[in-house]
């Protein structure tokens, strides 16, 4: 399995200020995903980003709130744009090395983001 | 809408004995599912799969279950260890999304 390197692993930011998580990654992978998981919710999918093409986003989630970028195989950042108290969250990349190894995801250590 | 649902926010179980953490799915494409456990302050880490062509996957102290029928899966921890006290999201998939449970916290009591 892979190596993510996730950072920061906290912040708290001001309401109207943007922040963005940067994730590495210690081989090259296709696909990289951006996870939230909200107080007391599920982990959700908010986008798929892939290197050399635009990101695809879930519903819910779009490009101006949380503007992703994929410059090659190995790192991908996200950035939560214009923050406000209901983007406190826990932010999480992710890589999939594939079902057929028997493997899911592996995650990043996340970044717990609260905004106040 | 939450097509897969951990019932059960908590459960407590007492050194050595059996850990039963269960999961419910309702789409019936689904045909993979996935344990991660999650430390705090730690990101998920996989735990043990199931593809849909099975009904059980052991590993070491860690099998899960699949009745498609019910739609339900569930993790055995046999036997239970104060270091299995974690956060378990159970997660199905019927493509490249999976999706999670809310997850159950387990704690371990020595």
């Amino acid at each position: 399995s892979a190596v993510i390197s996730q950072k920061p692993s906290r912040d708290i930011c001001q309401r109207g200020t943007s922040l963005t998580i940067q994730c590495q990654v210690d081989s090259q992978v296709t696909m990289m995903f951006w996870y939230r998981q909200q107080p007391g919710q599920s982990l959700t999918l908010i986008a798929t980003a892939n290197q050399g093409s635009e990101a695809t986003y879930e519903s819910g989630f779009v490009i101006d709130k949380f503007p992703i970028s994929r410059p090659n195989l190995t790192f991908s950042t996200l950035t939560v744009s214009n923050m406000s108290p209901e983007d406190s969250s826990i932010y999480l990349c992710s890589v999939d090395f594939g079902r057929a190894l028997g493997y899911g995801y592996t995650f990043g250590s996340g970044t717990r983001l609260t905004v106040v | 809408d939450q097509q897969v649902k951990q019932n059960s926010p908590s459960l407590s179980v007492q050194e050595g004995r059996i850990s039963i953490l269960n999961c419910d799915y309702t789409n019936s494409m689904f045909d993979y599912f996935l344990w991660y456990k999650k430390y705090p302050a730690e990101g998920p880490t996989f735990l043990i799969s199931i593809s849909s062509i099975k009904d059980k996957n052991e590993d070491g102290r860690f099998t899960v279950f699949l009745n498609k029928s019910a739609k339900h899966l569930s993790l055995h921890i046999v036997p239970s260890q104060p270091g299995d006290s974690a956060v378990y999201f159970c997660a199905a998939s019927g493509g490249n999304q999976f999706y999670f449970g809310t997850g159950t916290s387990l704690t371990v009591i020595p």
